[in-house]
């Protein structure tokens, strides 16, 4: 079972700071994504990688900055956070696209007050 | 852009009761998953199913990709099936790019 880890669980943020949430994955897996939740939605595509240095945009990536520094490492940054990026972040990796089955971490519940 | 929509919204079960889930989608799927959230939020996925039947378990999903539809049949169901199952398309062909439906919320009562 692929083994991703997210930190922190839990953040409290303040509109106008900057929050950087992390990922990391032990697998070996090529591509990382970056997810959000909505309370009583399903998931958001934010932003994916699938090499190292290098990020591409999924379907919401305004206000969102991601990195990918390692095969192993994806980080989501938000340069200045707002009230509206309130939500719980998913990030998830795959071996490769495709069809490849997706593994998620325990996802990270941000509050920006 | 695409567009995944699922029904029921909730579903309230006795234990043993089957349930049956549907997943529509607007554009042509090259992945299809279908995740299980528990209450206290993780997310696991069951099966991927882009096309034809397949099972696991208690699970079976149909997926009839030309009329962009799926449907997910959990059998004999337990209290511990309860949660919200979601179901999320890849249509970009290469880069499992997942849009997911807002899932369904199912309660098994003892």
């Amino acid at each position: 079972e692929a083994a991703v880890t997210q930190s922190p669980r839990s953040k409290v943020a303040v509109t106008g700071g900057k929050v950087t949430l992390s990922c990391h994955q032990t697998n070996n897996h090529d591509y990382m994504y970056w997810y959000r939740q909505d309370t009583g939605h399903g998931l958001r595509l934010i932003h994916y990688s699938y090499v190292a240095d290098s990020t591409e945009k999924g379907d919401i990536p305004d206000g969102y900055k991601a990195s990918r520094p390692s095969q192993e490492n994806f980080s989501l940054i938000l340069e200045l956070a707002s009230l509206s990026q309130t939500a719980v972040y998913f990030c998830a990796s795959s071996d490769r696209g495709g069809q490849d089955t997706q593994y998620f971490g325990p996802g990270t519940r941000l509050l920006v007050l | 852009g695409q567009q995944v929509q699922q029904s029921p919204a909730s579903l309230v079960l006795q234990e043993g009761e089957n349930a049956e889930l549907q997943c529509n989608f607007s554009s042509t799927a090259t992945q299809l998953q279908w995740f299980y959230q528990s209450p206290g939020g993780s997310l696991v996925s069951l099966l991927s199913n882009p096309s034809g039947t397949k099972h696991t378990g208690r699970l079976t999903s149909t997926t009839v990709t030309k009329e962009r539809r799926s449907s997910l049949h959990i059998s004999s169901s337990q209290t511990t099936d309860s949660g919200t199952y979601l179901c999320a398309i890849d249509a970009s062909g290469s880069f499992n790019k997942l849009t997911f439906g807002a899932g369904t919320r199912l309660a098994v009562c003892p």
